[in-house]
């Protein structure tokens, strides 16, 4: 079993829509919480980040962690077309060590 | 906004030949990563450095090396480049006590043939 899952997609929707990309994980140890946006053929862009569980917010984006549940997510209100990427969430704990730990990639298609 | 810069963006070269990829940070960030990168697929840590002079393998088996010998500096070599290195080339840098936060890179996209 993966250390995060997340669902590949694709996910389509309409422009204006709200959007929720989700992981889960197993490993209880896991501190910070990350959601990166990758346009094709360029490198992880950093979205947002938190520390351990609760919301953050930051224009049409808000993260949210559940600890309890070993689940995160990232929602995106106001969807536009220029969204379309894949969104890929990452986590890594407090050991100091190099370990990030990334999913795979939701892939979002936001329709005119 | 990230200052990780990688070059050469894209590069198609021939079986057995020599590269190096480059990438340079300007944060002042003590570890730099090297990830691997398939189309549609997970990122796979191959080397990492916690700083000048340290460099470590990751968790997916490279033949590729790495070298330290400036903060500001990771190159990544192939030896000898054989089609199953056709991949894209991920350089990352954080920074040694932050866990919270990786930044990328845009990638070099390696095509051998």
């Amino acid at each position: 079993q993966k250390e995060v899952e997340q669902d590949p997609g694709p996910l389509s929707v309409p422009e204006g829509a709200i959007v929720s990309l989700n992981c889960t994980y197993s490993n209880s140890a896991f501190q910070y919480f990350m959601w990166y946006r990758q346009y094709s053929r360029k490198g992880p862009e950093l979205l947002m980040y938190t520390y351990s569980s609760g919301n953050k917010e930051d224009g049409r984006f808000t993260a949210q962690v559940d600890k309890s549940s070993k689940y995160i997510s990232l929602f995106i209100r106001d969807s536009q077309p220029s969204d379309s990427a894949t969104y890929l969430c990452a986590m890594s704990s407090t050991s100091g060590t190099y370990k990030y730990i990334f999913g795979t990639g939701t892939r979002l298609k936001v329709l005119a | 906004e990230a200052d990780i810069y990688q070059t050469p963006r894209y590069l198609v070269i021939g079986t057995g030949k020599k590269i190096t990829l480059e990438c340079s940070q300007t944060m002042g960030h003590d570890k730099m990563y090297w990830y691997q990168q398939d189309p549609g697929m997970e990122l796979h840590l191959i080397h990492y450095s916690y700083g000048v002079n340290s460099t470590e393998k990751g968790d997916l088996s490279s033949e590729s090396t790495v070298s330290r010998i400036r903060t500001e500096h990771f190159p990544l070599t192939l030896e000898s480049a054989r089609p199953s290195h056709t991949s894209q080339y991920l350089c990352a840098s954080s920074e040694y006590n932050r866990e919270d936060t990786i930044y990328f890179g845009e990638g070099s996209w390696l095509t051998v043939v």
